[in-house]
């Protein structure tokens, strides 16, 4: 089974940083994704963690904790433009489909 | 193409009507995945294609639900005797394996409202 845990909101100010948490439980696990979604819009890759440690990418960074099932998306510098969804998603061995976390809806106040 | 397209965008279904929603995956990507994504929610897995080989089809909610892809491209995911709780965003992603580091490359989405 899959159980895949991120917080179902969050606000934080323009210009702050924020961190999105999101824990998991699997089987077999092959890699964890981080997607954003704007309101009526698809799923866009922001990043993926396969081993442990800090991917930074502009102002994204994600964390990975395999021993922990646990890892973060730390938004920089916020901008009205981040508020969207942010999806977690978790890779199975052997190419499985990704499974979704329900997704944590971030809100950019000025 | 250069993306991911699904249509029709909006589809607007009576309860009991049957409905197909289409999904031109990126040229040449060979895994195909169908999610349905319920209001506040995160996408919900339906069904995987790897070619015309529908390898995984746990996802479906019932028998009412059927995903084709005949030719190894375009898809096909087709509802019978829509209800109520068929209502929700249907989401198509095309990747190439290996996947790797790439992840998958979504679609907009139908939105689909059964009344």
């Amino acid at each position: 089974g899959q159980n895949i845990d991120q917080p179902t909101e969050m606000t934080a100010t323009e210009g702050a940083i924020v961190q999105i948490n999101c824990t998991y439980q699997t089987s077999g696990f092959n890699g964890l994704f981080w997607y954003q979604q704007h309101a009526g819009e698809a799923p866009t890759f922001l990043s993926y963690n396969v081993l442990d440690g800090l991917e930074e990418k502009g102002r994204f960074s994600s964390f990975l904790s395999r021993s922990k099932g646990y890892s973060y998306l730390l938004l920089k510098e916020l901008q009205m433009k981040d508020s969207a969804s942010y999806l977690c998603a978790v890779r199975n061995t052997g190419n499985t489909p990704l499974v979704f976390g329900k997704g944590t809806r971030l809100s950019v106040i000025a | 193409g250069a993306g991911v397209s699904q249509s029709p965008r909006y589809k607007v279904a009576k309860r009991g009507q049957d409905v197909a929603l289409r999904c031109d995956p990126i040229s040449g990507h060979v895994s195909l995945f169908w999610y349905q994504q319920a209001l506040g929610q995160g996408p919900e897995f339906l069904t995987y294609f790897q070619n015309e080989a529908q390898l995984d089809k746990s996802g479906l909610p019932s028998d009412r639900f059927f995903a084709e892809r005949p030719e190894g491209s375009v898809s096909t995911l087709k509802i019978q005797r829509t209800q109520q709780e068929d209502s929700a965003v249907y989401l198509c992603a095309s990747s190439q394996p290996p996947q790797g580091a790439a992840g998958y490359t979504f679609g907009s989405g139908t939105r689909l409202t059964v009344v």
